[in-house]
């Protein structure tokens, strides 16, 4: 399978605790990016990378938020201190940046839970 | 004021209807726009780039119109299977319309 690859896809974890989210995005592809999704909401954007630089981190992301791409591939976004606030689903997607509409293609998701 | 913004919805329609989306967004400076489709638990899937002369895709018709910042999606005689939301994206940044919830009715 050469699609967007999230583990783990479902997370239960207690408040307090933290947590951690690996993407794998399509090999070749230079962007990826994360956001966050609840139920009857559209994606919201979290961050971004190109290649291993992030670019951009949205402003409503508390500090409690970060993601790496330490080698330009795969990625990993933790969440400290977890509340319940954070439960959602975690999306990542990429996409190539090269001269044509970044297309981007998505994983299926880190489903999490905090009690 | 919203990055980009989409037509509240729900839309219901009857099998066979046209139906249209818009989506407006706030940065001028955006190059690329794309819908996606989102079905009920799943992950956003591309529908279709949209590109500045407009562009058909079977029953789907994209269009832009930089001037007033808006892009829209048509998608004529409908199916049931075109049930799902629909997303317009807005890049840089890939920013995300919050989804128009489509349903067709036999």
């Amino acid at each position: 399978d050469t699609g967007v690859s999230q583990n783990p896809r479902h997370k239960i974890t207690k408040r307090g605790q933290n947590v951690t989210f690996r993407c794998d995005p399509i090999s070749e592809h230079n962007r990826l990016y994360w956001y966050r999704q609840t139920l009857g909401q559209g994606p919201e954007f979290l961050t971004y990378f190109q290649n291993e630089a992030q670019l951009e981190k949205s402003r409503l992301l508390s500090d409690r938020f970060s993601a790496e791409r330490p080698k330009g591939s795969f990625s990993t976004l933790e969440i400290q201190r977890t509340e319940q606030g954070d439960s959602a689903m975690y999306l990542c997607a990429s996409s190539l940046d090269r001269g044509r509409p970044p297309e981007a293609f998505f994983g299926q998701g880190t489903r999490l839970t905090v009690v | 004021r919203k990055e980009v913004e989409q037509d509240p919805g729900p839309f219901n329609v009857p099998e066979g209807a046209t139906v249209a989306f818009n989506c407006t967004y706030s940065n001028s400076a955006s190059q690329s726009f794309f819908w996606y489709r989102q079905d009920c638990r799943k992950e956003p899937k591309l529908l279709m780039s949209v590109y500045s002369s407009g562009n058909e895709d079977g029953r789907f018709t994209a269009q832009l119109n930089r001037a007033s910042q808006y892009i829209s999606l048509l998608i004529r005689d409908s199916k049931l299977s075109d049930s799902a939301t629909y997303l317009c994206v807005v890049s840089a940044g890939m920013r995300f319309g919050a989804g128009t919830r489509l349903t067709v009715k036999p």
